[in-house]
């Protein structure tokens, strides 16, 4: 069984300061993880993927985030937020288990940033 | 860039009626995904297919929804009566064969009145 556990429901940043969007997993295997972010009544997009090369994986915008298998974490950050960050972030495990692959999402966190 | 279409971008429906979705993955995309995404919930899977097969469907309510990709290609959800419980987002998304890397559409938002 996996799960994946978006730690904050909301952030709240100003413009310039970091993001810092958190997410754990937990998996039976060595996952790979991705973020994806959501605009309001847009679909996903993919920010970035880890799976299982590089831990720290830079992704588009600016964002990067860095795979803790100690800590089972896969936190999402950028060095200074931009009014146009301003969405809902997904964090997603696949279990990479072999045979068939379910995907799990988190429940999302929205990123608010503040002028 | 190839994207994933889906129609229509909105659907305001009574209870009771029938409604359905389309989506064309992108162009050889095995793979493709119906999610629907409660407000203020992350996408939650309805249906998997790989080419014309159905992989998952196990979050399916088939008492009331259907999907088919009769020819591989693109595919079709229906929901037959709706229900007010029903209003969401419903997104498609599609991807490679055996490839995690999600593309998805823009979404229909659906209201059941």
């Amino acid at each position: 069984a996996q799960s994946v556990t978006q730690l904050d429901s909301h952030v709240s940043v100003s413009e310039g300061t970091p993001v810092l969007l958190r997410c754990n997993y937990s998996s039976s295997y060595s996952p790979s993880l991705f973020w994806y972010v959501q605009h309001p009544n847009k679909g996903l997009q993919l920010l970035l993927k880890y799976t299982s090369a590089a831990t720290l994986v830079k992704g588009i915008n600016g964002f990067e985030a860095e795979f803790k298998k100690s800590e089972t974490s896969f936190h999402l950050t950028k060095p200074s937020a931009h009014m146009s960050d301003a969405a809902e972030y997904f964090c997603v495990v696949w279990p990479n288990s072999g045979g068939y692959q379910k995907v799990t999402f988190g429940t999302g966190t929205k990123l608010q940033v503040i002028p | 860039e190839a994207e994933v279409a889906q129609s229509p971008r909105y659907k305001i429906t009574e209870k009771s009626q029938a409604v359905a979705f389309w989506c064309d993955p992108i162009s050889g995309h095995a793979t493709l995904y119906w999610y629907r995404q409660i407000l203020g919930q992350g996408p939650e899977l309805l249906v998997q297919f790989q080419d014309e097969s159905v992989v998952d469907d196990s979050q399916l309510p088939k008492d009331r929804f259907s999907a088919e990709r009769l020819k591989g290609v693109d595919s079709t959800l229906k929901i037959q009566p709706a229900e007010l419980g029903d209003s969401a987002m419903y997104l498609c998304a599609s991807s490679l064969t055996n490839q995690y890397e999600q593309y998805f559409g823009p979404g229909t938002r659906l209201t059941v009145t």
